[in-house]
């Protein structure tokens, strides 16, 4: 059983850098893509991103270059790298397994980690 | 692409038949999940390509369509599946999905 874990700094100030990873337990990178999606509170989902084990990744034109997703310095990790926040960043960030036998639907999601950005 | 949900919000009984809408601006072909998110949660995948169920999700859930235009429907409601619902595209980059809808 795949399961996903997040953590990283909750609470940042303006113009400060947000940094997660996500651990994946029961299964590797290869195969898969790797996703970011956030949520601020009680609005929709938002994809941020999403990586694959060879270290390709693609990102939200939205985010304007301001989001970086990377492969994590231990196995089985990847990161997000978000630059320049504000007020509009805070959500509830997810990192989420893109499955090729689901045609990269979503199968396994972590619980989420809350970013608040405040002064 | 945007998808756009309908209604926003959904007020049903027990046992009841309801359908959600997703619209996308343009063809996706049958690029499409369903999910289901509860309060405090993250999102459950239901459906993939349009119509296939996922491991585990009950039968009553049912999803249709292909191109711009996608059904999500729930047989016999059960008290479980007052959530949220999105739609999510994945026939190409950015991935969107849609702005939700309440079953209530």
């Amino acid at each position: 059983q795949v399961q996903l874990q997040e953590w990283g700094a909750g609470l940042l100030k303006p113009s400060e850098t947000l940094s997660l990873t996500c651990a994946v337990y029961g299964g590797s990178l290869s195969g898969s893509y790797w996703s970011w999606i956030r949520q601020p509170p009680g609005k929709a989902l938002e994809w941020i991103g999403e990586i694959n084990h060879r270290g390709s990744s693609t990102h939200n034109p939205s985010l304007e270059s301001r989001a970086t997703i990377s492969l994590g310095t231990s196995q089985n990790q990847f990161s997000l790298s978000l630059s320049s926040v504000t007020a509009a960043d805070t959500a509830l960030y997810y990192c989420a397994r893109g499955s090729l036998s689901r045609g990269t639907a979503f199968d396994y999601w972590g619980r989420g980690t809350l970013v608040t950005v405040s002064s | 692409i945007q998808l756009t949900q309908s209604p926003s919000s959904l007020s049903a009984s027990l046992g009841d038949k309801v359908t959600v809408t997703c619209r996308a601006s343009q063809g996706i072909s049958s690029a499409l999940a369903w999910y289901q998110q509860k309060p405090g949660q993250a999102p459950d995948l239901l459906i993939y390509d349009a119509s296939t169920l996922e491991g585990g999700v009950p039968s009553r859930f049912s999803g249709s369509g292909s191109g711009t235009d996608f059904t999500l429907t729930i047989s016999g409601l059960q008290p479980e599946d007052f959530a949220t619902y999105y739609c999510q595209q994945f026939n190409s980059y950015p991935r969107t999905f849609g702005q939700g809808t309440k079953l209530e």
